[in-house]
């Protein structure tokens, strides 16, 4: 079946533009994850969702960043007023949810996004 | 707070040349490490799950093993399709779906 896909897979925008980032995960994984990976890094935990409900956003760097997954299904995380230091890789993953034990999470092929 | 340290950084075998790349972590109450590998320009893919120490996992050329400090991802006889990056990860506090992955081992295996 289809894996975790993620659109676009590069964006550049100049400085103090707005971008959104779009997640689609594997049908019927509950969970969703966004990731921020700089190069040579390992991935950077920002937010994670189960079903629609955002369970965790301690790692977004501010209130510039936000995400949503209305459905449950598909998600958007979306940066505004974007800055130079935002560039990086932003990595999607999704799972079935997990309980007592850990379900390993499928990564998708990111999307690099560079601000002028 | 929770940390992961790799190391080697990166490292560069001969093809058949065994080696171990390490994993440590500083964890209040580990529940759990998990391995991923992860090709240049793609999403990590997931290789192992290590719950309590003394457990170990085996896939192909590839054997982890977890102690109370640290995690061992052994290769044995590598072949140049095992380059890549390793990445160990470790769940945070109350649950298993926030995780903390370490910077990776770079892995270069020369025919």
């Amino acid at each position: 079946g289809a894996g975790v896909s993620q659109s676009p897979r590069y964006k550049v925008t100049k400085r103090g533009q707005d971008v959104a980032l779009r997640c689609d995960p594997i049908s019927g994984h509950v969970s969703l994850y966004w990731y921020r990976q700089a190069l040579g890094q390992g991935p950077e935990f920002l937010t994670y969702f189960n079903y629609e409900a955002q369970q965790d956003k301690s790692g977004l760097p501010n209130d510039r960043f936000s995400a949503e997954r209305p459905e449950g299904s598909i998600s958007t995380l979306t940066i505004q007023r974007t800055e130079q230091r935002d560039s990086a890789m932003y990595r999607c993953a999704s799972a079935p949810l997990s309980g007592s034990s850990y379900n390993e999470q499928f990564f998708g092929p990111g999307t690099r996004l560079t601000v002028l | 707070e929770d940390q992961v340290t790799q190391s080697p950084e990166a490292l560069r075998l001969q093809e058949g040349e065994s080696s171990s790349l390490n994993c440590s972590y500083t964890v209040s109450g580990l529940r759990g490490l998990f391995w991923y590998r992860q090709d240049p320009g793609k999403g990590p893919e997931f290789l192992f799950t290590l719950y309590s120490a003394g457990e170990e996992k085996e896939k192909e050329r590839l054997k982890a093993t977890l102690t109370k400090k640290e995690s061992f991802l052994h290769i044995t006889a590598p072949k140049p399709e095992d380059s890549a990056t390793y990445l160990c990860a470790v769940p945070n506090s109350g649950g298993y779906q926030k995780v903390t992955f370490g910077i990776g081992t770079k892995l270069q295996v020369i025919p």
